[in-house]
């Protein structure tokens, strides 16, 4: 798990509280990616980082807040949250190819993922 | 509406023997399809990726087959271990450049082997 890492593992927090999730990648890739895993459910992809300029958000809430300081470095910014989002939130990285470079399938590397309970 | 379907949602097998898994997929364009291993509370780790033009890829006891054609996949797991509990992921590329908006994830096969 050296390729991307995430932190806290676990945590605990109240609807009331501001947290923060940090991931970290060390494989040189230049895309980074949050997921929200619950259960029996699909991965549901919440935002994209390319080149550190946010390219995707999918209709995630506001209480969601990212924030990509370089191209190693990804953030969850937590306030306000709902017992209903109580997950497990990964992070992942991939090296996106530009447009008429081969193709390394742009395969997408998990962290261990931090188990979110919002009580 | 690229959809994902994976069966059996749970299995329950003896260490030691052999079983498939499947996915099926309603995905296009198709760039690639992946399969993922997920151990509870760990994020996934890839096992293969294939694309159109292959139908068989192994990565040591796990063997993923593909027909492009059915819009099928599975994943046969030989000789099973207790270390191969977990949930299994399909996952399906639509095609164009690569990002993970054209991925469409399948809610997995849980696997439990037992002694």
């Amino acid at each position: 798990e050296t390729g991307v890492t995430q932190t806290p593992r676990h945590l605990v927090m109240g609807m009331t509280n501001k947290k923060s999730l940090k991931c970290e990648q060390h494989l040189g890739h230049n895309a980074m990616y949050w997921y929200k895993q619950s259960a029996k459910k699909p991965l549901e992809l919440m935002f994209v980082y390319n080149f550190k300029e946010q390219t995707e958000n999918n209709s995630v809430p506001s209480r969601f807040s990212p924030e990509c300081p370089n191209s190693s470095h990804l953030f969850l910014h937590l306030h306000t949250l709902q017992p209903e989002d109580s997950a497990l939130y990964l992070c992942a990285s991939s090296q996106e190819g530009l447009a008429g470079a081969g193709s390394s399938y742009n395969e997408q590397f998990f962290g261990p993922g931090t188990r979110l309970t919002v009580l | 509406k690229n959809q994902v379907e994976q069966s059996p949602q749970s299995l329950i097998i003896l260490e030691g023997k052999n079983c498939t898994l499947q996915c099926n997929y309603t995905v296009s364009p198709f760039s690639n399809l992946r399969w993922y291993k997920q151990d509870t509370g760990r994020g996934p780790v890839s096992l293969t990726i294939m694309t159109f033009s292959e139908n068989t890829k192994s990565n040591g006891r796990y063997t993923a087959t593909l027909d492009a054609d059915t819009k099928q996949s599975s994943l046969h797991i030989t000789a099973s271990q207790l270390s191969d509990s977990a949930s299994y992921i399909c996952v399906v590329s639509a095609g164009g450049a690569g990002t993970a908006s054209k991925l469409t994830f399948g809610t997995g096969t849980r696997l439990q082997v037992t002694l």
